[in-house]
C-alpha cells in the first residue's frame, strides 16, 4: 500500500542544536517533495521543495535532501530556537497526471531554551 | 499581500444542518485546493479545482459533502446533511499551477474553518 510517514513522536531538541525530522515513502514515486511549517490554529505554510534530480537544498537555516533510493527526505534545522517549535509536515505528490499533493501526518518539533 | 481568506473560522451546529463553507483563494491563482485535517487521519485533500473545473472529488468522503467554484475568486465546501464525524478542521489552499500537470507549486493555505457538528 502507498504510505508516507513521518516521525510519529514528538521531537525535543535543545536551543542551538540541529533538528533532523524524517519523511519515508512507500510505493510512490515523486518528482518532487515539500516541506511545510504548520502552527497551532493556523493553516500549513510553504518552506522547501525539492526536486527527484536535486540531492539537497538549503534556504537560510533550513536543509532538505532527498534520496529516491532510499525513498527518504530529511528536513534539518541547524541552530535551532524556540521559534522554530511547531509540526512539520512533508508532502510529495502521488500522481504524474495531477497537480494535487499528499500529505505525511506531520512531526511535532519542541526546541527548549 | 491579502493571503488565502475562510470563512467563518469557527463554526458550531447541530447535527442534521446545512453547513456551508467558503474560501477566497489568493488572486491570480489558477488552483484550489480543499483538506480536512484531524488527528486521526492528518490532512486529507478533499477535492481540487484547476482554472474553476473539477478535477479530481476522490477525497469526497460521501454524497452529503459537495463543492463548487462559480468564479476564480469564491469557492464553497458544502455539507449536507452534517454528521458529528465531519467535526474537524477544514483548509483551503490555491496555488499557480504552470507548465504541464505535475506541476510543482507552492499551495497557500487559509487559516481554516473549524468545525464542530454536536
Amino acid at each position: 500500500s502507498q504510505k508516507i510517514e513521518q516521525n510519529s513522536e514528538a521531537l525535543n531538541i535543545q536551543e542551538g542544536k540541529t533538528a533532523t525530522l524524517t519523511c519515508n515513502y512507500t510505493n510512490y514515486s515523486p518528482a518532487y517533495l515539500q516541506w511545510y511549517r504548520q502552527d497551532p490554529g493556523r493553516g500549513p505554510v510553504f518552506l522547501l521543495l525539492i526536486r527527484e534530480n536535486e540531492k539537497e537544498k538549503r534556504k537560510e537555516r533550513l536543509k532538505v535532501t532527498f534520496d529516491t533510493t532510499l525513498k527518504q527526505s530529511l528536513f534539518h534545522i541547524t541552530a535551532s530556537q524556540p521559534a522554530d517549535s511547531a509540526t512539520y509536515l512533508c508532502a510529495l505528490d502521488p500522481d504524474s497526471s495531477a497537480s494535487k499533493i499528499i500529505f505525511g501526518s506531520g512531526t511535532r518539533l519542541s526546541i527548549r531554551p | 499581500d491579502a493571503g488565502v481568506i475562510q470563512s467563518p473560522r469557527h463554526e458550531v451546529t447541530e447535527m442534521g444542518q446545512e453547513v456551508t463553507l467558503r474560501c477566497k483563494p489568493i488572486s491570480g491563482h489558477n488552483s484550489l485546493f480543499w483538506y480536512r485535517q484531524t488527528m486521526m487521519r492528518g490532512l486529507e485533500l478533499l477535492i481540487y479545482f484547476n482554472n474553476n473545473v473539477p478535477i479530481d472529488d476522490s477525497g469526497m468522503p460521501e454524497d452529503r459533502f459537495s463543492a463548487k467554484m462559480p468564479n476564480a475568486s469564491f469557492s464553497t465546501l458544502k455539507i449536507q446533511p452534517s454528521e458529528p464525524r465531519d467535526s474537524a478542521v477544514y483548509f483551503c489552499a490555491s496555488s499557480l499551477q504552470q507548465g504541464g500537470a505535475r506541476s510543482n507549486q507552492p499551495q497557500h493555505f487559509g487559516d481554516g474553518t473549524r468545525l464542530s457538528i454536536l
